[in-house]
């Protein structure tokens, strides 16, 4: 079945720290690829629409300048937290499309001194 | 925006019974999906439902997609300790490389 993985699993760092996050698509290709972020107790909230080989496309109220996504290859999104801060702590999910279904990753959590 | 509703917000059941969980909108998706989420790890995909009225199963579990297209059930039964976790609905209007609206989900206990 599909599969996508996220680099690191866990990450902590000092606040004004930038930390990247890789999302994978193992044995499939995704042009398009999203990315979630989830606090605790709460559902999962569309932070922006990654597609291969142009701008990704954020959501209302995520500032696309603190939080920079890559799409370089039809296999890989970056997802990078510029000048973390304490609110950013959370759990951050990717998802990848083979073009019929979307397959979660198994989640970055983040915590920011 | 659009908002997908779940409730309760907890459901309690024990070992062996079967449990229905209801999800609703007041606009129209053209696919339902269901996931189950354990802690500390990413939606997994049980079920897809891309035709109005359609009616699948995946094992113990059991999903109809809504003849509105307005609202989609998941049924799970004979329950075991494993079910425990919290389950997802989420809407997609267009195709899967199309964005997911997502409910508040629902955290299932089971009692052994």
């Amino acid at each position: 079945g599909a599969v996508v993985s996220q680099h690191p699993s866990w990450v902590i760092c000092k606040s004004g720290t930038s930390v990247k996050i890789e999302c994978r698509s193992l044995d499939f290709q995704a042009t398009t690829m999203f990315w979630y972020r989830q606090f605790p107790k709460q559902s999962l909230m569309l932070m922006a629409t990654s597609n291969e080989g142009s701008k990704a496309t954020y959501e209302q109220g995520v500032e696309k300048d603190k939080f920079l996504i890559n799409h370089a290859s039809l296999t890989l999104s970056t997802l990078t937290v510029t000048s973390a801060h304490p609110e950013d702590s959370s759990f951050y999910i990717c998802s990848a499309s083979d073009g019929e279904t979307q397959y979660f990753g198994p989640g970055t959590r983040l915590l920011v001194l | 925006g659009q908002q997908l509703n779940q409730s309760p917000q907890s459901m309690f059941i024990q070992e062996g019974e079967d449990v229905s969980m209801n999800c609703t909108s007041s606009s129209i998706f053209n696919t339902w999906l269901w996931y189950k989420q354990d802690p500390g790890e990413g939606p997994v995909l049980l079920i897809a439902l891309y035709k109005a009225g359609e009616l699948t199963s995946n094992g113990r579990l059991t999903a109809q997609f809504g003849i509105t297209r307005k609202d989609s059930f998941l049924n799970i039964s004979a329950s075991i300790p494993s079910d425990v976790g919290i389950y997802f609905c989420a809407g997609q209007i267009t195709g899967a490389n199309s964005k997911l609206t997502f409910g508040k989900g629902i955290t299932l206990s089971v009692r052994p």
